[in-house]
């Protein structure tokens, strides 16, 4: 079968470094993507990752690791605007459509 | 930027109504798809669309079918509405699969509309 596991919730301090981790199996990988979910709104697209390795984007990184079905999102400096939902979603198919796979997300809580 | 907008934020309808969800996007993007969201379960496939009038099946399509007759719009259509329909639902769109476009953004990517919460009682 198809599977995605993320915690479920996470508790940081505002300022701090938190790392969301997300394993995954899968039939085939063609990419990982990192959405982020506030409260009532859409997701928003924060990240891919298609080869080994950690890809930055400012205060967010992801990283990927396909051999051990394994990836991260790791926010830095966070704010409390970061208090959210984040889901991780791979890509386990080819074919002419990108149909994605979805974990139930993290809900991360930033406290002061 | 990507704008994918839905005709409603919030519904209620009745037990045996005929729902229409319509979705719309700005972007000439190829592929189109609508998801359910429910507490615990996350994201789930119940279409997509990878070109005018094809459709195809996602990973829950019971009770449900699409209509794509135009690139920018995608239909979702609740036959027969039931109470265990009651969901958030989701559109996005992506360019289209593998590579990347000329501005260097992965065209697998996925943007959501706003999103329907649909309340069936």
């Amino acid at each position: 079968g198809q599977n995605i596991d993320q915690p479920t919730e996470m508790t940081a301090t505002e300022g701090a470094i938190v790392q969301i981790n997300c394993t995954y199996q899968t039939s085939g990988f063609n990419g990982l993507f990192w959405y982020q979910q506030h409260a009532g709104e859409a997701p928003t697209f924060l990240s891919y990752n298609v080869l080994d390795g950690l890809e930055e984007k400012g205060r967010f990184s992801s990283f990927l690791s396909r051999s051990k079905g394994y990836s991260y999102l790791l926010l830095k400096e966070l704010q409390m605007k970061d208090s959210a939902s984040y889901l991780c979603a791979v890509r386990g198919q080819g074919g002419a459509t990108n149909k994605l796979i979805f974990g139930t997300g993290t809900l991360l809580a930033v406290q002061p | 930027d990507v704008k994918v907008t839905q005709s409603s934020r919030y519904l209620v309808k009745r037990t045996g109504e005929k729902v229409f969800l319509e979705c719309v996007q700005d972007m000439d993007h190829e592929n189109m798809f609508w998801y359910r969201q429910d507490p615990g379960l996350g994201l789930r496939l119940i279409y997509f669309s990878y070109d005018v009038k094809m459709k195809e099946k996602g990973d829950i399509p019971e009770g449900y079918s699409v209509s794509r007759e135009k690139k920018e719009r995608f239909s979702l259509i609740l036959e027969s509405a039931s109470t265990n329909q009651t969901s958030m639902y989701l559109c996005a769109s992506s360019l289209w699969s593998r590579g990347r476009n000329t501005a260097g953004e992965n065209t697998d990517t996925q943007y959501f509309g706003p999103g329907t919460r649909l309340t069936v009682l």
